[in-house]
């Protein structure tokens, strides 16, 4: 099983759309969450931790559910710069990142 | 403020051919980590470092290797390239292990024919 699994979509929504997706994770000793940002052809970048009680950046609102393992990315009032791949990132038990497959978003005008 | 920074950004290699990909960071990060992404996988860690002359192996080290002479530099060495190895490769820094904060290079695209 893997570390970290996400549907890799595409979730394709039109400006303005709310768009969510959720990301799994298998070890449940996993302490930190976070979502990366990944561009067509370039490197991720930190969008986001993601706290237990839940937090928001912006147009961004990351959950984190323990019990059921999972996390999620909730996307209000998309804009086309928001199409990206959209990964999840799950501290593992050695403390180092394990990398989800990514979700693609496109927003189209 | 150069943050990480990767050569080349593409090369095509033969199989059986030898290459380094090098990275190098400003930021004085002691944590430093190569990793490879396939389409439609997840990156794998190849070799970390937590220091200078100090490294360790990832979830795929088969066949590459690593040295950590300095704090900014981390070369990746490829000795004899397969075709798995076809990949994108990207080199990161972090203060420290787990740091939600990694910074990446922006990558090397190797072909291996």
């Amino acid at each position: 099983r893997k570390e970290v699994e996400q549907d890799p979509g595409p979730f394709n929504v039109p400006e303005g759309a709310t768009v969510a997706f959720n990301c799994t994770y298998s070890n449940s000793a996993s302490q930190s969450f976070f979502w990366y940002r990944q561009d067509c052809r370039k490197e991720p970048k930190l969008l986001m931790s993601v706290y237990s009680s839940g937090n928001e950046d912006g147009r961004f609102t990351a959950q984190l559910n323990r019990a059921s393992q999972y996390i999620s990315l909730l996307i209000r009032d998309s804009k086309l710069s928001d199409s990206a791949t959209y990964l999840c990132v799950v501290n593992s038990p050695d403390y180092k990142l394990s990398f989800g497959a990514g979700t693609t978003v496109t927003v189209r005008a | 403020n150069a943050g990480v920074t990767q050569t080349p950004k593409f090369r095509i290699l033969k199989i059986g051919q030898s290459m380094t990909l090098q990275c190098t960071q400003d930021m004085n990060h002691n944590y430093m980590y190569w990793y490879r992404q396939d389409p439609g996988m997840g990156l794998k860690l190849i070799y970390y470092s937590v220091g200078a002359g100090i490294t360790d192996k990832g979830e795929v080290p088969n066949g590459y290797n690593v040295s950590r002479s300095t704090t900014e530099d981390f070369p990746l060495r490829l000795e004899l390239a397969a075709p798995s190895q076809t990949s994108v490769y990207f080199c990161a820094s972090s203060y420290s292990e787990g740091a939600p904060g990694y910074t990446f290079g922006s990558g090397t695209r190797l072909t291996v024919v």
